[in-house]
């Protein structure tokens, strides 16, 4: 099972749709959690952390499920500009050392 | 604009060459992280430098050998690459490791081998 896993799309939405993404994670002792962008051929961007409580920055929500070791992203009202690749990023303590492991990405496409 | 500077941009190198990646930050940030990305994959963690100590080096091949000459520089030199090697390399940091998870990265490097 890989350490993080993402449903790779592609989602094509209609502007002014809602869209969630899920994210999966294998190590129960992963510490942190983080939903990053990425648009084409340039680099990744820290959109939000996620809490255990949940937490919004405007249009995004994000979300974890310790219990069933997921990640959640929602993204209301999308605009032409959210389309990129969403990286689900996980953060692992292992043997004295912190490890970001990146999910594979979901490649969202916001539909006119 | 990134704060995390890396050159060249694009880089066309033979396998018998030998070549090297740079990449500057001035945040004062004490960890810094080369990856390599393949189209359409995600980034894969290669090496981590920590307070100017490789900290994790994640199996790579040493064909590829990196260097920390200061807190703010971090160097990626490659000799003898292979064709599948041609990837985008990026340089990120963070204050310090971990930092909750908040990375900066370059632009990254487009590398070519023939």
């Amino acid at each position: 099972r890989k350490e993080v896993e993402q449903d790779p799309g592609p989602f094509n939405v209609p502007e002014g749709a809602t869209v969630a993404f899920n994210c999966t994670y294998s190590n129960s002792a992963s510490q942190s959690f983080f939903w990053y962008r990425q648009d084409c051929r340039k680099e990744p961007k820290l959109l939000m952390s996620v809490y255990s409580s949940g937490n919004e920055d405007g249009r995004f929500t994000a979300q974890l499920n310790r219990a069933s070791q997921y990640i959640s992203l929602l993204i209301r009202d999308s605009k032409l500009s959210d389309s990129a690749t969403y990286l689900c990023v996980v953060n692992t303590y292992n043997f004295g050392n912190e490890k970001l492991t990146f999910g594979t990405g979901t490649r969202l496409t916001i539909i006119p | 604009d990134t704060e995390v500077t890396q050159t060249p941009k694009h880089l066309v190198m033979g396998m018998t060459n030998k070549k090297s990646l740079k990449c500057e930050q001035h945040m004062g940030h004490r960890a810094m992280y080369w990856y390599k990305q393949k189209a359409k994959k995600p980034p894969e963690l290669m090496f981590v430098y920590s307070y100017e100590k490789l900290s994790i080096n994640e199996s790579v091949p040493s064909r590829f050998s990196p260097e920390c000459p200061n807190s703010s520089l971090l160097n990626l030199h490659l000799h003898a690459l292979q064709p599948e090697d041609s990837a985008l390399y990026l340089c990120a940091s963070s204050q310090v490791l971990g930092a909750n998870g908040e990375l900066f990265f370059g632009e990254g490097s487009r590398l070519t081998v023939l």
